[in-house]
């Protein structure tokens, strides 16, 4: 059974905040790392696909970072606003498996 | 608006019975993912296909089954169904597929309720 990882499993931060969460997961048998945005009563909306280790992605103002030789990956929010309000979930894909983490729920208040 | 359609969206049935569930992919997509996600667990991959083809299998019951027909729309078949069968499932599609590194795109899920 793969481990994928995400911590904090929650985070409540305010408007303007910037703020990181963690996605651990298996540094054998890497193909892809895929972080998504899951708002309530929605489906997830994918976000990056990560491949390369040193990769870095950005849209708008979310980042994200990998090193898959120690099997992490950072997504970073810049100044949240609340409709940055949703649960944001990293899968790992690897030699045949694609396994979710539980995902970090982040919300933020105005 | 992710362009996978599912349908129904809802579906309330009883234990023993047998449902399936419907997926067309984005216009231009060729593999299409089965997951499941219960209250309890985490969203869970099922079975991928890719143009007809079975890709790949993760957690899904032998009392489950999936295909994907010529016009690449996929039907997942949930038979002899007990409570804990009860979870929103979603399909997702991507353009290829083939080692996981492409981005899917979800449908709205269809919502199944195991009385």
């Amino acid at each position: 059974i793969l481990n994928v990882e995400q911590s904090p499993q929650s985070l409540h931060v305010q408007e303007g905040d910037s703020t990181n969460f963690t996605c651990s997961f298996p540094s054998s048998n890497f193909y892809a790392l895929h972080w998504y945005r899951w708002e309530t009563a929605k489906s997830p909306e994918a976000l990056f696909v990560m491949t390369l280790n040193g990769d870095e992605k950005k849209k708008g103002r979310i980042s994200a970072t990998l090193n898959t030789k120690e099997g992490y990956s950072y997504l970073y929010i810049k100044g949240s606003q609340p409709e940055d309000s949703a649960t944001y979930l990293c899968a790992f894909k690897g030699y045949s498996t694609l396994t979710f983490g539980k995902g970090t729920m982040l919300l933020v208040s105005p | 608006d992710s362009g996978v359609t599912q349908t129904p969206k809802h579906l309330i049935t009883a234990t023993g019975q047998r449902v399936t569930l419907r997926c067309s992919p984005r216009s231009g997509d060729l593999s299409v993912y089965w997951y499941q996600q219960s209250l309890d667990q985490g969203l869970q991959f099922l079975i991928q296909y890719y143009n007809g083809e079975e890709r790949a299998k993760g957690n899904i019951l032998e009392r489950f089954s999936a295909q994907q027909f010529p016009d690449l729309h996929s039907e997942l078949n949930l038979s002899s169904l007990e409570l804990g069968d009860s979870a929103l499932y979603f399909c997702a599609s991507s353009v290829i597929g083939r080692r996981g590194t492409d981005t899917q795109y979800f449908g709205p899920g269809t919502r199944l309720t195991v009385l």
